[in-house]
Parts: structure tokens; sequence; C-alpha cells
């Protein structure tokens, strides 16, 4: 009954291949997180959505781009991956997005760049 | 600038201790702070939530402190178990904002 669900599990894409990462919810949550990982740091928020309304963070790569088809579909697309975007990434929801509603995550993709 | 700051960065045990996670924040205005569990390999579960009126709550072996005034929380974890290792994330949630801020976490390891 897993209420996000990210695939694949596993990415392995080769330097400045084109790379999406995947991300559904069954929770019916308004907003939508993207979040980048790498060992022993905190997640870093990438960009995330409420409803439709994209918000990207201010030092988000311009090679990192999102796509949100509907509420239950999340997309992060790498344009030309390097060898620093190797890390977990994470997919999150909330229900409204204020403190009071916990974030859901996903178990991640981890992403691998040769 | 909002801060979550935890400590110890890591931690071993021997099974059937207990132990104490830290959390210092500096996140204004306070809305609730979270500690999430994430398992090696997988997404950060949620283990408790703190409000600002709130002192102690605990969820099974798991009980959180919070001290608004000083902006601490804790994370006791009692009798601990093989299925503790993991990393502990300290979540701070700002009023009006959708972005919680993140602590590194602590990753603890308990030993047989």
């Amino acid at each position: 009954d897993a209420m996000v669900i990210q695939n694949p599990r596993y990415q392995v894409t080769q330097f400045g291949k084109p790379v999406t990462l995947s991300c559904s919810q069954t929770l019916n949550h308004n907003v939508m997180y993207w979040y980048q990982q790498k060992s022993s740091q905190a997640p870093k928020l990438l960009f995330h959505y409420y409803d439709k309304d994209f918000n990207n963070e201010a030092d988000t790569p311009d090679n990192f781009q999102s796509r949100r088809p509907n509420t239950s579909f999340c997309f992060l697309d790498i344009r030309s991956p390097g060898l620093g975007d190797a890390a977990m990434y994470l997919c999150a929801t909330s229900r409204d997005g204020t403190g009071g509603s916990p974030l859901h995550f996903g178990n991640g993709t981890r992403l691998t760049v040769t | 600038k909002n801060q979550v700051e935890q400590s110890p960065q890591s931690l071993i045990i021997l099974e059937g201790k207990n132990c104490t996670l830290q959390c210092n924040y500096t996140v204004s205005p306070f809305s609730n702070l979270r500690w999430y569990k994430q398992d090696t390999g997988r997404g950060p579960v949620s283990l408790t939530i703190m409000t600002f009126s709130e002192n102690t709550k605990s969820n099974g072996r798991y009980t959180a402190t919070l001290d608004a005034d000083t902006k601490q929380s804790s994370l006791h974890i009692t009798a601990s178990q093989l299925s503790d290792s993991a990393s502990y994330i300290c979540v701070v949630s700002s009023g009006g904002s959708y972005i919680p801020t993140f602590g590194r976490g602590t990753s603890l390891i308990v030993h047989p």
C-alpha cells in the first residue's frame, strides 16, 4: 500500500545523457517536492509544486527541470547529468504544505552517473 | 536564516542501551518540529510531531521533547533494537511556509 512511489529505484546514466525520474502518489496531496540527498547530508530542496504552481529554489541548477502533468504524477528531468549530480533523489508530498501536514516520502531513486 | 543543527553526527550503541539525540533550531516563526527516521536506502518516515505548546511526546520506545524557549529538541530511544539503526532527521516547519528546514541527521548504529 505504498503511497508515494518513485521509479526507478536505481538509475544509471552516462555523463551528459538526459534522464527522467518519476514520482506518483495515491494520497491526492496538493504539494509535491523534489529533494536531492547526498551521503550524510540533509535533503536539499530542488523545487516544489503547490497544485500546478511551480516553485523553483534559487540555487537549483538550470540543468534540473520538473513537470507535474496532474495531481498524481511529478517528474524530475536532468538534462545533462554531471558527476556531481549523483545522489539520492527523494520525492515527497504534503496534504497542504502547512507544518501540520507531514511530508510523505517515497523510497527515492539512487542516481549514478558514469 | 532558518537553520537546524543536530548532534551527534553519528552514534554507535549496543543493543538494549538507551540514547538521546539532540536538535537545535533557529527557525522563525516556529510552527512545529518533527523527527523522521530514515532507514538506509529508504525515504524518511515521520516519528513524532511537536508543536509549540507540547513538551513531551512518545511513540513507543521513542520519546521526543521540546523546549521552545531554548529552541531545543531531543529524541530519546529506550531499549534500542538493531532495527533502530538508521538516520534520524530533525525537521522544523515555519508558520506560513511550505518549506520545512532539515537538519543533517544523526546516524545511529546499534550493535548486537
